[in-house]
This record gives C-alpha cells, structure tokens and sequence, in this order.
C-alpha cells in the first residue's frame, strides 16, 4: 500500500517568511509524528498527535513552530518568520493507533528539505 | 532525558563479511528499540525491532541483540550486499514513552564490492 507522503520534496524560502508543509499518513494510522533531522544527527522529535489533537508538543523549538492535523488524517508543520537556523529535513512519520506500551513502529515519509537563506 | 550513543560513526566492510553497529542508552525505562536504515534522499526505513522481553531477534541476515542490564544493543548484518550501504540509526522509546523516540546520531556503512 501507500507509505507517508510528503510535500513539498524541497523548499527554498528566504529568511523571515511563513512555510507550510505537508504530510499524508498510512491510511488507517492515527497517530501521526513529526521529526527534524540536521545534517548528519538522527531524527528529533517535535509533536505527536493522537487524532486531530496535539498530545505531546513539547520538541517544537519554539513559538515560530505550530502544527495542525485538523480531521485527523493530514498534518500540516507551519513554520513563522523563519529563520536560516530552521534549515534540515522534516520527517513525518505515522504508526497504527493506540500505540502499543512500550512504542509502535513509525513508519517515515521522505521528508522535506527546508532551506533558509 | 534519554541520551542514546552511536557508534562507530563510520563502518566499511567487504561484501561478505558481517558489520556490527553498538548503541547505548540511559533510562532504564527504555523498553522498546527499533533500528532503521536511511538512504540518501530518503526517509528512515524500519528495518527491525525489539522489545525488552527478548534479548535477541533475527530476520534474515539482521539480528539484533539487547543488553538490559548494560543499558546496550546491536544490530548485525552477516554477508553484507552493496545494497546494504545506507546510514543506519538506533533508536529507542525515552523514558518508556509509547510515541517518543530518541536517536542515534547515525553509522554509514559502506559495503565495498
């Protein structure tokens, strides 16, 4: 079946602009996450949403980050006056819901890479 | 928080032979431990997974192996392929979560022909 999707692949935008991207989960997962990966660091998690709500925000860097899944299916990283230390790729990744205890496989998208100049 | 440790950074072999990637963690939480390989341009692919109830998992030419007690765990890839030359990454649940999980910061490993 389809995997995560992500849009756009590559964003250049110029420093202090407003960006948007895009995720689509695996059909029929509910949880859904969003990662940052710098150039040569694994993944660090920003938010998880269980539905359309927000249950863990607390790795957004700061208030210039926001993210909306609003019926519950795609999700959108919304990022504020941007700046050039933003730039790294963004992963989505989703996994089956009620996650299991002790973790669920996160299955990643492609991500988009977001640079700032 | 959860503090996970990576190495080697780097890694090459001989097709053929066996690579071994060592990851260390900090909460003794920590039950769930996945490992994925990234390509270039790519998002991360889980490739296996395991669980504190078990202290080893195979599936095909990958195992992993899981310490408890030392807070390590490793992935081992026998008769390794070019197509094994990716960047892989360790991982765990921080502090037990059922969602969060903390990164390595990552191997390359190149399987020369």
């Amino acid at each position: 079946g389809a995997g995560v999707s992500q849009t756009p692949s590559n964003k250049v935008t110029e420093k202090g602009k407003y960006v948007e991207l895009r995720c689509d989960p695996i059909s029929g997962h509910t949880a859904l996450y969003w990662y940052r990966q710098s150039l040569g660091q694994g993944p660090e998690f920003l938010i998880y949403f269980q539905g359309t709500g927000a249950a863990d925000d607390s790795g957004l860097p700061n208030d210039r980050f926001f993210a909306v899944r609003p019926e519950g299916s795609v999700s959108t990283l919304k990022i504020q006056r941007t700046e050039r230390g933003d730039s790294a790729v963004y992963l989505c990744a989703s996994s089956l819901s009620p996650p299991l205890a002790g973790g669920h496989e996160q299955y990643f998208g492609p991500g988009t890479r977001l640079t700032v100049t | 928080g959860e503090n996970v440790e990576q190495h080697p950074s780097t890694l090459s072999v001989q097709e053929g032979d066996s690579a071994v990637i060592k990851c260390t963690y900090s909460d003794s939480a920590s039950n769930y431990f996945p490992w994925y390989k990234q390509e270039l341009g790519k998002g991360p692919q889980l490739i296996i997974d395991i669980r504190s109830n078990v202290g080893e998992k195979k599936d095909q030419r990958i195992a992993v192996t899981l310490n408890k007690t030392a807070k390590h765990f490793s992935l081992h890839i026998t008769e390794t392929q070019p197509e094994d030359s990716a960047v892989y990454f360790c991982a765990t649940n921080s502090g037990g979560s059922n969602y969060k999980l903390t990164f390595g910061k990552g191997t390359l490993l190149t399987v020369n022909p």
